[in-house]
């Protein structure tokens, strides 16, 4: 069955400390791959996304990811939280094909909590 | 530029009383239109999503209904609410380039 797994539901993490959020999946071959956060009582702000090529990915507010599909994994790294990182996160995997486009799998999301 | 307009934003309904949630999007034609549910604590679930103009596609048997009666605008609906519709409901949109971008959301309280 596919999934996403985050394994992590809540992460503390100190201003300025690096953070890394995981995201396992399990799909019958490479999803499209993708990371969400939101604010609370927000809808969903897209951070980044992997399709293909570079399995390293730049996303918005210093955020990159890397797909690793040895480990069916696609982690979320930051190098220096920022107070204003404080929200939920979610990762999405989306099957190929323009039959699929929108039809996302999410995982059950991680709340980060930054301390000062 | 595309944006995606939700409303209301914020909704308390009595249990047996009907649901309107509408969402539209400009800035773009065709696209593909998703409603989906974030239920508390939990992750978002893919409810109904439409490729064109009264095309839609239930995901889960639930409550719920969807319309979409223009290209832009799509509508959920219930005739008669339940206690376990509450939650976040979230509009998407969607291009040929996979991507899909979401509205502000709707937050009901059903009671």
């Amino acid at each position: 069955a596919q999934s996403v797994t985050q394994p992590d539901i809540h992460i503390t993490v100190s201003e300025g400390a690096s953070l890394e959020l995981r995201c396992n999946y399990s799909y019958g071959a490479t999803p499209y791959l993708f990371w969400y956060v939101q604010s609370p009582g927000q809808g969903l702000q897209l951070l980044l996304k992997y399709f293909s090529g570079d399995t390293l990915v730049q996303g918005i507010k210093g955020f990159e990811a890397e797909f690793k599909r040895s480990q069916s994994s696609f982690n979320l790294r930051k190098p220096s939280v920022h107070w204003s990182d404080a929200a939920e996160y979610f990762c999405a995997v989306g099957a190929r094909g323009s039959g699929n486009t929108g039809k996302l799998i999410f995982g059950q999301g991680t709340t980060l909590q930054v301390k000062p | 530029s595309q944006t995606i307009h939700q409303w209301p934003a914020t909704l308390v309904q009595p249990v047996g009383s009907p649901l309107s949630l509408e969402c539209t999007v400009e800035g773009t034609s065709n696209p593909n239109l998703y409603w989906y549910r974030q239920a508390a604590g939990r992750g978002l679930q893919l409810l109904f999503y439409s490729v064109g103009i009264g095309q839609i596609s239930s995901e889960v048997p639930q409550n719920l209904s969807a319309s979409r009666p223009q290209d832009r605008q799509f509508i959920l609906s219930s005739k008669k609410l339940l206690l376990s519709d509450s939650g976040f409901y979230l509009c998407a949109w969607a291009t040929s380039g996979n991507t899909i971008y979401f509205g502000e959301g709707s937050w009901l309280t059903v009671v």
